[in-house]
């Protein structure tokens, strides 16, 4: 079974500084990997995704993310950050088989002015 | 384009009340799912259906029942509710199908508060 693991419940950055979610997974195969980001009171919105190809994507609002297999991380990354950007953003497995998508238990993004 | 459409959006019960969660998507998609958010805890999988005609327990099944009425629609029944059902309820579906494509698309939300 896949699982995800998010370390850091809160994070607070500067206006303007740079930003790096964390997220590792756990699944016996090559992952569907998926950050989603939910502003207060809203449903998910999807920001980037990767299958397979190109490890490093590129997502919506200027976001990017890493696939390291090595490591089993799935990091995102934005180089100047928006006070906008606050928000919760969740990291998610999809299996290949079974059509499974499992979350991660999300961080809260604090932009500070 | 409705996407995925959850109704209601909010519902008080009292414990021991039942009611039923109403899920439809316009995607034409195979699989859908339910999940419930908590502070916290992330979205935790309660039910899934990859495809019309199967659904199967995700991690947090207990208290609920769900029906995959059509390839459109997914409902989540709490038959007996209790205050440890207090959550937001999110409706998922992704295309799915042999390719295991599980990129999901959410409705709003429905925020369930058991008294």
């Amino acid at each position: 079974a896949q699982s995800v693991t998010q370390p850091d419940i809160h994070i607070t950055v500067s206006e303007g500084a740079s930003l790096e979610l964390r997220c590792n997974y756990s699944y016996g195969a090559t992952p569907y990997l998926f950050w989603y980001v939910q502003s207060p009171g809203q449903g998910l919105q999807l920001l980037l995704k990767y299958f397979s190809g190109d490890t490093l994507v590129q997502g919506i609002k200027g976001f990017e993310a890493e696939f390291k297999r090595s490591q089993s991380s799935f990091n995102l990354r934005k180089p100047s950050v928006h006070w906008s950007d606050a928000a919760e953003y969740f990291c998610a497995v999809g299996a290949w088989y079974g059509n499974k998508l499992v979350f991660g238990a999300g961080t809260i993004l604090r932009v500070k002015s | 384009n409705a996407g995925v459409t959850q109704t209601p959006k909010f519902q008080v019960l009292k414990t021991g009340q039942s009611m039923t969660l109403q899920c439809a998507q316009d995607m034409n998609h195979n699989s859908m799912y339910w999940y419930r958010q908590d502070p916290g805890m992330g979205l935790r999988l309660i039910y899934y259906s990859a495809s019309e005609g199967t659904t199967d327990k995700g991690e947090v099944p207990n208290g609920y029942n769900v029906s995959r009425l059509n390839k459109r629609e997914f409902s989540l029944r709490l038959e007996s509710a209790a205050p440890s059902q207090t959550s937001v309820y999110f409706c998922a579906s992704s295309a799915g199908g042999a390719a295991g494509n599980t990129e999901a698309f959410f409705g709003q939300g429905t925020r369930l508060t058991v008294v």
